[in-house]
């Protein structure tokens, strides 16, 4: 079966303008995340949707940072007016949603999008 | 301040031995742990895990040790194999608290040699 895909796979974009990345989750997962992770360092979690809204939008670094969900699958990290700083791997995630009745959360993840900010 | 850790940034291991990667946490609500393994301009790739009900997880030639007094974990990987060579993360949850967020350790880069 299909995995996590997300695209575009490289996003090089200047400072202060806007982008979007993509993903499309496994089919039947409910629970999807957003990851984004540095040079030398593990992910940093940004986002949690459960279904359609955001359950856990606590990593998130600041009002630049936005995603939707809008039919409970496919989800869209948006940022605007980036910085240089924003440079990482964006990587998406999606699992069943823990309902105690399952052993855990394993997530599975995307490939990611090299974002790269000038 | 870090909750999930991994001391060694890189880990050199023969072929066919046993390679053991540790993880250390602070965080004692974390109860639920995974190793992920990630090669390079991949995503990361779910290994195996343990509930911290439990002390031990075999999988193969995988193997999860936990030691919530020290809170501590391990993988262990025997026979180590080319193919391993890749960095290893380790991540940490609080299902109980209901955060599924995993928060992770900074890897550490399992070489293999032949």
């Amino acid at each position: 079966g299909a995995g996590v895909s997300q695209t575009p796979s490289n996003k090089v974009t200047e400072k202060g303008k806007y982008v979007e990345l993509r993903c499309d989750p496994i089919s039947g997962h409910t629970a999807l995340y957003w990851y984004r992770q540095s040079l030398g360092q593990g992910p940093e979690f940004l986002i949690y949707f459960q279904g359609t809204g955001a359950a856990d939008d606590s990593g998130l670094p600041n009002d630049r940072f936005f995603a939707v969900r809008p039919e409970g699958s496919v989800s869209t990290l948006k940022i605007q007016r980036t910085e240089r700083g924003d440079s990482a791997v964006y990587l998406c995630a999606s699992s069943f949603y823990y309902t105690g009745e399952i052993s855990g959360n394993e997530q599975f993840f995307g490939p990611g999008t090299r974002l790269t900010v000038l | 301040d870090q909750q999930v850790k991994q001391n060694s940034p890189s880990l050199s291991v023969q072929e066919g031995r046993i390679s053991i990667l540790n993880c250390d946490y602070t965080n004692s609500m974390f109860d639920y742990f995974l190793w992920y393994k990630k090669y390079p301009a991949e995503g990361p790739t779910f290994l195996i895990s343990i509930s911290s009900i439990k002390d031990k997880n075999e999988d193969g030639r995988f193997t999860v040790f936990l030691n919530k007094s020290a809170k501590h974990l391990s993988l262990h990987i025997v026979p180590s194999q080319p193919g391993d060579s890749a960095v290893y993360f380790c991540a940490a949850s609080a299902l109980s608290l209901g955060n599924y967020q995993l928060i992770w350790g900074a890897g550490t880069k399992l070489i293999i040699k032949p």
